[in-house]
């Protein structure tokens, strides 16, 4: 299964760029890099997928290096409100059997004034 | 447009109690997915529907939890005989028919289950 790691918390100041890096080594082929953002008391909100490289959104960038091994979900000039968990997920089609994303405990972000 | 909605949005019962939550995807979205998520941790995939039919129930962790979605939009997920490890928040997601099993996935707000 491919598995994630992430750090389990984040601190970071209103205004700075934020990485968070989540390690996937078992990664499939058909597998797709999908991250969520969840405040309390919400359902998750999808923030970015990508396959491979970079891919830029209005909110974040996702850097995906050659061998997919890891990403790097980028949130720039953060403010308060960003303040929330952030779940890196790993899943795509599988030819023998159905394969469902596996949400691990995320990385609490906490940004500070 | 409406997003995902969830009712009732809290449910306290007693155990051994059955319950029903209830679900209400994006109009047009056929594909329809239950979760359950303990406090600080991540959600857990329950069942998973593409139209009316459930294309994995893996997830569902005894045979005490059923869902339904008869017609292919609003499903219902069941729970028999409640214990205290069943509370939980009950989170339900719909993805367009456009996207893939894996593409995005748009979240309700959830049903805060507590069984005393």
């Amino acid at each position: 299964l491919a598995k994630t790691t992430q750090p389990i918390s984040m601190d970071s100041y209103e205004g700075q760029e934020v990485n968070i890096t989540c390690s996937h080594n078992n990664i499939a082929t058909n597998d797709y890099i999908t991250w969520y953002q969840q405040f309390p008391s919400q359902g998750p909100r999808f923030i970015i997928q990508g396959y491979k490289t970079k891919v830029t959104n209005e909110v974040a960038s996702l850097f995906i290096p050659a061998d997919r091994k890891s990403s790097t979900l980028s949130l720039p000039r953060v403010s308060l409100s960003d303040t929330a968990v952030y779940y890196c997920l790993v899943g795509g089609e599988r030819r023998d059997s159905n394969y469902q994303l596996i949400w691990g405990a995320g990385t609490k972000l906490i940004i500070k004034p | 447009g409406a997003g995902v909605s969830q009712t009732p949005s809290n449910k306290v019962t007693e155990k051994g109690k059955y319950v029903e939550l209830r679900c209400d995807p994006i109009s047009g979205h056929t594909a329809l997915y239950w979760y359950r998520q303990s406090l600080g941790q991540g959600p857990e995939f329950l069942i998973y529907f593409q139209g009316t039919g459930a294309a994995d129930d893996s997830g569902l962790p005894n045979d005490r939890f059923f869902a339904v979605r008869p017609e292919g939009s609003v499903s219902t997920l069941k729970i028999q005989r409640t214990e205290r490890g069943d509370s939980a928040m009950y989170l339900c997601a719909s993805s367009s028919p456009l996207a893939g099993k894996y593409n995005e996935q748009f979240f309700g707000p959830g049903t805060r289950l507590t069984v005393l």
